[in-house]
């Protein structure tokens, strides 16, 4: 139990457009995911907390605008990075907080595998 | 604000012995959780074990044990009979118990090699 899908697993686009990447929580029910963002070698940088049916609440510096989050039910949370540029390029990853159904512990984060974006 | 330390960058280990990592964290809290999350070359985050604060019985996870000395501030993660499989980038986590979003808070990682 306990399993959190993320897609695309790898995804190279052009400077300019924008990318979607989705985040599932695949047995169990998620009220609250986080998007985190991590570079080489370093520890996972938290970007937003996303809560299902509302606005996501954002870290300092971190542009709400640029990537938009959706968390549109209680298994699935969005995250868009608009207008995607090269200094974007990253490992975003997504965790899930399990709650009180499903195999989940409850106050656990659980991650997803991981998307790495490659803007040209 | 909370912040979470891990003072060894890299470790090694020899396949079949024990290694120790270690954590150190700030906090005014009393109630909180703390995590040691695995980082493959896959990237995928494993959670290795989670300790809750109130508790003062270590938590244990087959080869994986924590030594956690709440009033020093220090979650030290024990890997026994260490296997090859074991070589990753392992993160400690903190958690408070109070707070709203209940957002992890990461240290910095290290990374261990384990020898054949």
């Amino acid at each position: 139990g306990a399993v959190v899908s993320q897609h695309p697993s790898w995804v190279i686009c052009k400077s300019g457009t924008s990318v979607k990447i989705e985040c599932r929580s695949l047995d169990f029910q998620a009220t609250t995911m986080f998007w985190y963002r991590q570079f080489p070698k370093q520890s996972l940088m938290l970007m937003a907390t996303s809560n299902e049916g509302s606005k996501a609440t954002y870290e300092q510096g971190v542009e709400k605008d640029k990537f938009l989050i959706n968390h549109a039910s209680l298994t699935l949370s969005t995250l868009t990075v608009t207008s995607a540029h090269p200094e974007d390029s990253s490992f975003y990853i997504c965790s899930a907080r399990g709650g009180t159904s499903g195999g989940a512990r409850a106050d656990t984060q659980y991650f997803g595998p991981g998307t790495r974006l490659t803007v040209l | 604000a909370q912040t979470v330390t891990q003072s060894q960058p890299e470790m090694s280990v020899q396949e079949a012995e024990t290694v120790t990592l270690s954590c150190t964290y700030d906090t005014s809290e009393s109630d909180y959780y703390l995590f040691w999350y695995k980082q493959p070359p896959s990237r995928q985050m494993i959670l290795v074990i989670r300790q809750e604060a109130y508790k003062q019985q270590n938590a244990t996870e087959n080869r994986f044990s924590v030594n956690f000395q709440k009033a020093a501030k220090s979650f030290s993660l024990k890997i026994s009979d260490s296997q090859l499989g074991d070589a990753a980038m392992y993160f400690c986590a903190y958690r408070s118990a109070n707070h709203a979003g209940n957002m992890l808070t990461f240290g910095g990682g290290t990374r261990l090699m384990v020898k054949p």
